[in-house]
């Protein structure tokens, strides 16, 4: 079952532009963590951000998380036509890791 | 070597088949997972293991039998599926299960 709710479901922007996705989730969590995925492959580890931790940068990335709203957002910086993809929040309890419905962001060059 | 490889790549079965999907890793990595996943839908979890455990079956039909020879194989055997069951099955890996999960490029299953 799923944990985490991603908006928008699909993103649409010019190559140079920033994207933000967000993601919501409705239980505690020990992390959170961003995957990447292109068509039809497996998913890529992008950054993980613990409970304790509200704001984490990797290269052109920037997630933060606010506990409190269970809430978290990941910024692509200076999108470029390969960072087409789907985007999927996934969280972390005691038990599992569960995954968010994603968001699919297309950047056209 | 920091990778999952999953093979076969591409599986066509009968529904009265039987075939078994395999996961490797060799980064020492003591959790697996095996995820199903359809088009356009997040990936769902089906089994846990972890140190050679299963420790998580989130109520996968027995017609699924995972299994973990060792702490670096995964496999996951299949027996009488059903059409609805083709999807992309993904198998990861982590150094623990709080950490982050490494992928393998899954395998594509088509039931007919």
């Amino acid at each position: 079952s799923q944990q985490g709710e991603e908006d928008p479901q699909a993103l649409s922007i010019q190559e140079g532009e920033n994207a933000t996705m967000n993601c919501s989730y409705k239980t505690s969590i020990n992390n959170l963590q961003w995957y990447r995925q292109n068509s039809g492959r497996g998913l890529v580890h992008l950054i993980l951000i613990r409970s304790n931790e509200r704001e984490k940068h990797s290269g052109r990335l920037r997630v933060t998380l606010d506990t409190s709203k269970k809430s978290s957002s990941l910024l692509i910086t200076a999108s470029r036509a390969a960072d087409t993809a789907s985007y999927f929040c996934a969280t972390r309890n005691n038990n599992d890791m569960r995954f968010g419905a994603g968001t699919r962001l297309t950047v056209k060059p | 070597d920091t990778e999952v490889t999953q093979t076969p790549k591409h599986l066509v079965m009968g529904m009265t088949n039987k075939k078994s999907l395999k996961c490797e890793q060799h980064m020492g990595h003591r959790a697996m997972y095996w995820y199903k996943q359809k088009a356009k839908k997040p990936p769902e979890l089906m089994f846990v293991y972890s140190y050679e455990k299963l420790s998580i079956n989130e109520s996968v039909p027995s017609r699924f039998s995972p299994e973990c020879p060792n702490s670096s194989l995964l496999n996951l055997h299949l027996h009488a599926l059903q059409p609805e069951d083709s999807a992309l099955y993904l198998c990861a890996s982590s150094p623990s299960r709080a950490d982050g999960y490494t992928f393998g490029s899954g395998t594509r299953l088509t039931v007919v």
